[in-house]
């Protein structure tokens, strides 16, 4: 079993709509959960992290965790164009372990 | 300037050629990492250095070799390249783990895109 696991997509919706990226995790000792933002042809980018379970809002986007579960959640309102990228969930300590991060479209 | 750069950006080569891929950083972190990224895989470790003199094998070291030269730059090695080397290779970086807890934000590189015939 993979320590993160996460659908590639792709998940095309469009402009307005509601996303929401899932991962689900192995490793109940796990404390910080992130997700990092990938454009084509870029390296990703931090985008928020959450610290054990909870949820974290930063304006468009919510990011949460259920540890019970070990699903970890990114939530994205009123999607535009501009956030089309893959979308990486990442945890671990020392070492970060990555989702295989899902492709989302975003269409005008 | 950007804050961590890899060269080459793209490098197309031959099976059994040896390749070294280059990253430097100006961000002063002490950790840094190298990852190979296939469609489908995501993003899987290879080597991570936390000081010039601590170097660590990831998941997928196999085939390839590391050198820190300094805080500042962390080269990868591909001995004898071979067709299923052809990936997208990220060089990232972060600072030491919060004090009292395991926070680690990692910086990345644009990425070299390396295919081997």
């Amino acid at each position: 079993q993979k320590e993160v696991e996460q659908d590639p997509g792709p998940l095309s919706v469009p402009e307005g709509a509601i996303v929401s990226l899932n991962c689900t995790y192995s490793n109940s000792a796990f404390q910080y959960f992130m997700w990092y933002r990938q454009y084509s042809r870029k390296g990703p980018e931090l985008l928020m992290y959450t610290y054990s379970s909870g949820n974290k809002e930063d304006g468009r986007f919510t990011a949460q965790v259920d540890k019970s579960s070990k699903y970890i959640s990114l939530f994205i309102r009123d999607s535009q164009p501009s956030d089309s990228a893959t979308y990486l969930c990442a945890t671990g300590f020392q070492k970060l372990v990555f989702g295989t991060g899902t492709r989302l479209l975003v269409s005008p | 300037d950007a804050d961590v750069t890899q060269t080459p950006r793209n490098r197309i080569t031959k099976t059994g050629k040896r390749i070294m891929l280059e990253c430097s950083q100006t961000k002063g972190h002490d950790r840094m990492y190298w990852y190979r990224q296939d469609p489908g895989l995501g993003l899987r470790l290879i080597y991570y250095s936390f000081d010039v003199k601590d170097i660590n094998k990831g998941e997928i070291s196999d085939g390839y070799s590391v050198s820190r030269q300094a805080q500042a730059k962390f080269s990868l090695s591909l001995e004898s390249a071979i067709p299923n080397q052809t990936a997208l290779y990220f060089c990232a970086t972060s600072d030491f783990e919060v004090a009292g807890g395991t926070f680690n934000e990692q910086f990345f590189g644009p990425g070299t895109r390396l295919t081997v015939l």
